[in-house]
């Protein structure tokens, strides 16, 4: 079982729609990560969380620390939002960076 | 200020030829990062640097791979000598500190092996 596990793998949604990635960790973390990459572009911090919840525009990114859990949420999705979201935890024993497997999705117009 | 820079953007070499990467991270940034990233997949750790210490090298093929940070600030990384299925986009990443900061990635350097 991978330590950072994120849903859905793939999404694709119309244009307007509240978008939710999902992230789950199974180890003791010092702080999450959710990055995001266009496709042949470069890797983008988008949040580091170590709890609650912080909002950037139309992204926000929640963290239940408790239940080992984190999610994206994107209001009012735009073709532009299309990207591979990647969720990494530092793991608070080594900090160590595990990153998930990533969350491509396809915003269509 | 200056993001994390990388240099070359572009590298082709022939294979059994040498390489190196060049990463100048974010000043102040103690934490820097080496990563590997094949089409279509996610990064994959070469190493980590805290400061002029390598922590985590763990996933470098020391064969082939080297790097270093001498002076705990830019950074070299060299493949000699290059294979086929070394082909690749090496990154570079840089944050305040391994525990929580904030990461911050260069452009990449995308190597062809002929």
């Amino acid at each position: 079982k991978n330590e950072v596990e994120q849903s859905p793998q793939n999404l694709t949604a119309q244009e307007g729609e509240f978008i939710t990635i999902n992230c789950s960790y199974s180890v003791g973390i010092s702080a999450l990560h959710w990055l995001q990459q266009h496709p042949g572009g470069g890797i983008v911090s988008l949040f580091m969380l170590s709890s609650g919840k912080k909002k950037h525009g139309r992204l926000i990114a929640t963290i239940n620390i408790q239940e080992k859990h984190s999610s994206l949420h994107i209001t009012a999705s735009h073709p532009r939002d299309s990207a591979v979201y990647i969720c990494a935890v530092i793991q608070d024993s080594n900090y160590q960076l595990i990153w998930g497997a990533g969350t491509k999705l396809i915003i269509k117009p | 200020e200056a993001g994390v820079v990388q240099s070359p953007r572009y590298k082709i070499i022939e294979k059994k030829q040498p390489v190196a990467f060049w990463c100048n991270p974010i000043s102040g940034h103690n934490t820097l990062y080496w990563y590997l990233q094949n089409l279509g997949q996610g990064p994959e750790l070469l190493i980590r640097y805290e400061n002029e210490e390598a922590v985590d090298d763990s996933q470098l093929p020391k064969d082939r791979f080297s790097a270093e940070r001498l002076k705990g600030v830019d950074s070299t990384l060299k493949i000699q000598p290059a294979e086929l299925g070394d082909s690749a986009v090496y990154l570079c990443a840089s944050s305040f500190n391994d525990r929580d900061g904030e990461l911050f990635f260069g452009e990449g350097s995308r190597l062809t092996v002929l």
